[in-house]
């Protein structure tokens, strides 16, 4: 069964501060992994996309990577702001028989502090 | 663009009482998803339609049902209300179905319902 780390659940830095959030997951044959935004009371918003065959992806002053082989994902976050605060989750997408779905961690919830 | 809307926003029901909860997306996305958010348990997917007409169980199926309707709407019915119910819906879709490495999922603002 696929199952969906990250580490730390919360955590808190000062404004500008370069930063990473993991993910760990226990099955490596996944489809993509995605990194998604949640603003409290707010739905996802899908920050990143990794597909299975890719090593990072960019976008802007985030930096997600993917490591299959030792089912690990990390969010790099550079010179963070206070309006990045929000809850990070990550979620694999795996294959099965009717369709696929993801699977989602807890997530991590940043503070950054003014 | 709307994306994914879903309706309503608040629900307070009773145990017992049943509800549909609404959702509809603009995309013209072939797959849809409904999960629910629990504290200290994240989001766990309740049932998908990976294309319209056909359904699926996801991880916590048990006391709900769907409905894909169209390819626009899926709902998701509640026939008789529990407290363990109490959660956050969410409802989400993308572009297309299976094995599509690349595609991301859209989801919408949530329901926020508490049952008595």
């Amino acid at each position: 069964k696929q199952e969906v780390t990250q580490i730390p659940a919360a955590l808190s830095v000062p404004e500008g501060e370069n930063l990473v959030l993991n993910c760990s997951f226990t099955d490596s044959a996944i489809y993509n992994l995605q990194w998604f935004r949640q603003d409290p009371g707010k739905g996802l918003t899908s920050l990143l996309l990794i597909q299975s065959s890719q090593r990072e992806q960019t976008s802007g002053r985030l930096n997600a990577s993917l490591d299959k082989s030792s089912g690990r994902s990390t969010l790099y976050i550079a010179a963070s702001q206070p309006g990045d605060s929000a809850t990070y989750l990550c979620a694999v997408r795996r294959p099965n028989q009717a369709g696929t779905a993801l699977i989602f961690g807890k997530g991590t919830t940043l503070s950054v502090s003014s | 663009n709307a994306g994914v809307t879903q309706t309503p926003k608040f629900q307070v029901l009773k145990t017992g009482q049943s509800m549909t909860l609404q959702c509809a997306q603009d995309m013209n996305h072939n797959s849809m998803y409904w999960y629910r958010q629990d504290p200290g348990m994240g989001l766990r997917l309740i049932y998908y339609s990976a294309s319209e007409g056909t359904t699926d169980k996801g991880e916590v199926p048990n006391g709900y049902n769907v409905s894909r309707l169209n390819k626009r709407e899926f709902s998701l019915r509640l026939e008789s209300a529990a407290p363990s119910q109490t959660s956050v819906y969410f409802c989400a879709s993308s572009p297309r179905t299976s094995t599509t490495t690349n595609e991301k999922l859209f989801f919408g603002s949530g329901t926020q319902l508490s049952v008595l």
